[in-house]
């Protein structure tokens, strides 16, 4: 079946430098795309989402980006902090397949000092 | 503000015994309830969801079952456990069908030797 999937398993980024995490999509169908940040032994937490008729959406710090013609995702944070080491997930939401989100495998994002 | 709790929060059990896990919500009502597994590693799989009291969807066939038998309790139990079934099992809830924001719980990290 289709699926949502991440380029890069880890990344490791400098504290202060900004994060690129990719995200590929093979449903063309979906209605959001939703990033989530999952902390180690905690559960996910919603970032930010973004319509699939949009190419960009910003929030505080994050700032998402669509690219429907290569089915490409993106999150970039701006000024990693220590804080944003985590796991980040893409989803996918569609609303006629009742709400459920279908999850990629994440990306490990390690901010060093 | 909502609040959702899970437990336990960890759980160690031999092969071939039961398993209850549960999920409570406060603060709203009438949520949509979710229950995911995640493999170490690995994206969340949606196990079950439940649109209301007695309403159950199963995403894939598995050796698990659930339960929600108040508006705001969501129940995973197995009768008998296999090694494959351990995993970070997450809850999550929405306000609506369709709502695309989801909110999880802090999980329960169940190893079955």
């Amino acid at each position: 079946g289709e699926s949502v999937g991440l380029h890069l398993p880890t990344l490791s980024v400098q504290e202060g430098d900004n994060s690129i995490i990719n995200c590929a999509y093979s449903n063309s169908a979906s209605d959001y795309f939703i990033w989530y940040k999952q902390e180690s032994g905690k559960g996910p937490q919603f970032i930010i989402d973004i319509r699939s008729n949009m190419d960009k959406r910003q929030g505080q710090r994050v700032t998402v980006l669509l690219n429907k013609t290569v089915k490409h995702l993106s999150l970039q944070i701006a000024a990693t902090q220590p804080g944003d080491s985590a796991v980040y997930f893409c989803a996918e939401f569609r609303t006629d397949s009742w709400g459920k989100l279908q999850f990629g495998s994440g990306t490990q994002v390690v901010v060093t000092p | 503000s909502q609040t959702i709790h899970q437990w336990p929060a960890t759980l160690v059990q031999p092969v071939g015994s039961p398993l209850s896990l549960e999920c409570t919500v406060e603060g709203t009502s009438n949520p949509n309830l979710y229950w995911y597994r995640q493999a170490a590693g690995r994206g969340l799989q949606l196990l079950f969801y439940s649109v209301g009291i007695g309403q159950i969807s199963s995403e894939v066939p598995q050796n698990l079952s659930a339960s929600r038998p108040q508006d705001r309790q969501f129940i995973l139990s197995s009768k008998k456990l296999l090694l494959s079934d351990s995993g970070f099992y997450l809850c999550a809830w929405s306000r609506l069908a369709g709502e695309r924001e989801q909110f999880f719980g802090p999980g329960t990290r169940l190893t079955v030797l």
